[in-house]
């Protein structure tokens, strides 16, 4: 099976700062990774995926970066502003996705004005 | 509208009861999901249904069934509440159950279950 799990429980940056947060996996047959975000009250948002033959993929003021070698994603979060307030989630796909999308346990990300 | 959508929002009962969380998805994705989230915001996957194929977590008691009129619904019934059970219930659906399409999973807002 998958294992995700994340570095740093919470994570507080100034606004307008880039932030960045970490994921570490546990097997390397996944191919499929993303990254969600869940406000106050709300269920999982996509943010950005990346597949395992991809190493950095950019989306609107978002980057996730894949290192398979060390088996390890972060995302990247720059300019953070008072809405990117939120816990972030990596999630992972492996053995085909019959197990379903296995989930990191969050980093909650504090923007301070 | 909404595209995964759960109902209720909040569900408060007594220990031993029966109860059910509706799911509904207008995306016309092919597999649905159940995902439990404890207090420390853990989610962990429960159930997940495609095409008549219903995969179940292992470690998920047998007092929780999902139940699939159609293609469109999977919903959660739970016998025999426990205080164990109380967290919230999310639903979520995908395209495509191998590799969760291009967008990923898609979720609903959340069911918040409390066992008193």
């Amino acid at each position: 099976g998958e294992s995700v799990g994340l570095h740093l429980p919470t994570l507080s940056v100034q606004e307008g700062d880039n932030s960045i947060i970490n994921c570490a996996y546990s097997n390397s047959a996944s191919d499929y990774f993303i990254w969600y975000k869940q406000e106050s009250g709300k269920g999982p948002q996509f943010i950005i995926d990346i597949r395992s033959n991809m190493d950095k993929r950019q989306g609107q003021r978002v980057t996730v970066l894949l290192n398979k070698t060390v088996k390890h994603l972060s995302l990247q979060i720059a300019a953070t502003q008072p809405g990117d307030s939120a816990v972030y989630f990596c999630a992972g796909l492996a053995g085909g996705g019959a197990d379903g999308l296995t989930f990191g346990k969050g980093t909650h990300l504090i923007i301070q004005p | 509208d909404t595209a995964v959508s759960q109902t209720p929002k909040y569900l408060v009962t007594q220990m031993g009861n029966d109860k059910s969380i509706k799911c509904e998805q207008n995306l016309g994705h092919d597999t649905m999901y159940w995902y439990k989230q404890d207090s420390k915001k853990f989610l962990k996957i429960m159930f997940s249904y495609n095409n008549k194929e219903l995969i179940i977590n292992e470690t998920v008691p047998n007092r929780f069934s999902p139940k699939s009129p159609d293609k469109a619904h999977l919903n959660l019934h739970i016998n025999s509440l426990e205080l164990g059970d109380s967290a919230v219930y999310f639903c979520a659906s995908s395209q495509d159950q191998l590799q969760g399409s291009s967008k990923g999973y898609t979720f609903g807002s959340g069911t918040r279950l409390t066992v008193v």
